[in-house]
């Protein structure tokens, strides 16, 4: 299984908003909603951020939003805050009955 | 409150085999399909395993497929990964990760992780 495609930074300013993209295939992103996207800082373990594509679990920010066109899904930050700086990774399930994340973006707040 | 707690891991030479284990609590763990994911240094998280609520339904990624066996004992509340074969690849933090949805038998999404416990193949 391949990794799902991700820009590997993008960087915002506080108060703007920014957007990573997921890019996968037929057998796992288009070919389901269940994509989803975890927030890792640095030193600490996974957390879910955003899941089915553009759920959100309680206590994640109404900041963070998730989308989905074709093959391609997408995160986005408005907002941006200093706490948001972190590795951000989607996921999605594949047809091969297994899973993929994405080979992760890092957010910087500059 | 969930907790996961890994264990298990260490510093092991190329081809040697090591058991990981996964202790929960704080949920009724025979409801919850269970994972590995793993994020080796300098790279991303990968999809290591899952298993589902009552074992019947297994999952490898092609990297670890015919070395690795995940397991479960749900009276232990006790997740395991069993790797054989060890490869200087395998080097990472191993994470335990538990489903958000109740008695799937494929996978969906992780909402509760353990902290990880490394794992080191080098001679």
């Amino acid at each position: 299984q391949s990794a799902l495609t991700q820009p590997p930074s993008v960087s915002g300013s506080p108060g703007q908003s920014v957007t990573i993209s997921c890019t996968g295939t037929s057998s796992d992103v288009g070919g389901y909603n269940r994509v989803s996207w975890y927030q890792q800082p640095p030193g600490t373990a996974p957390k879910l951020m955003i899941y089915e594509v553009s759920n959100r679990p309680s206590g994640v920010p109404d900041r963070f939003s998730g989308s989905k066109s074709g093959n391609t899904a997408s995160l986005t930050i408005s907002g941006l805050q200093a706490e948001d700086e972190a590795d951000y990774y989607c996921s999605s399930y594949t047809s091969s009955n297994s899973y993929v994340f994405g080979t992760g973006t890092k957010v910087t707040v500059l | 409150e969930v907790q996961l707690a890994e264990s298990g891991g260490g510093l092991v030479q190329p081809g040697r085999s090591l058991r990981l284990s996964c202790a929960a609590s704080g949920f009724t763990f025979d409801d919850y399909a269970m994972y590995w994911v793993r994020r080796s240094p300098g790279k991303g998280l990968e999809w290591v395993s899952g298993i589902s609520w009552n074992g019947g339904i297994i999952g490898y990624a092609d990297s670890v497929k015919g070395r690795f066996t995940i397991s479960r004992d749900n009276a232990k509340n006790s997740l395991y990964l069993q790797m054989n074969s060890l490869r200087i690849e395998d080097t990472a933090l191993y994470y335990c990760a538990k489903e958000t949805l109740k008695y799937t038998s494929t996978w969906y999404h992780f909402d509760y992780w353990g902290q990880g416990t490394l794992v080191t193949v080098s001679s």
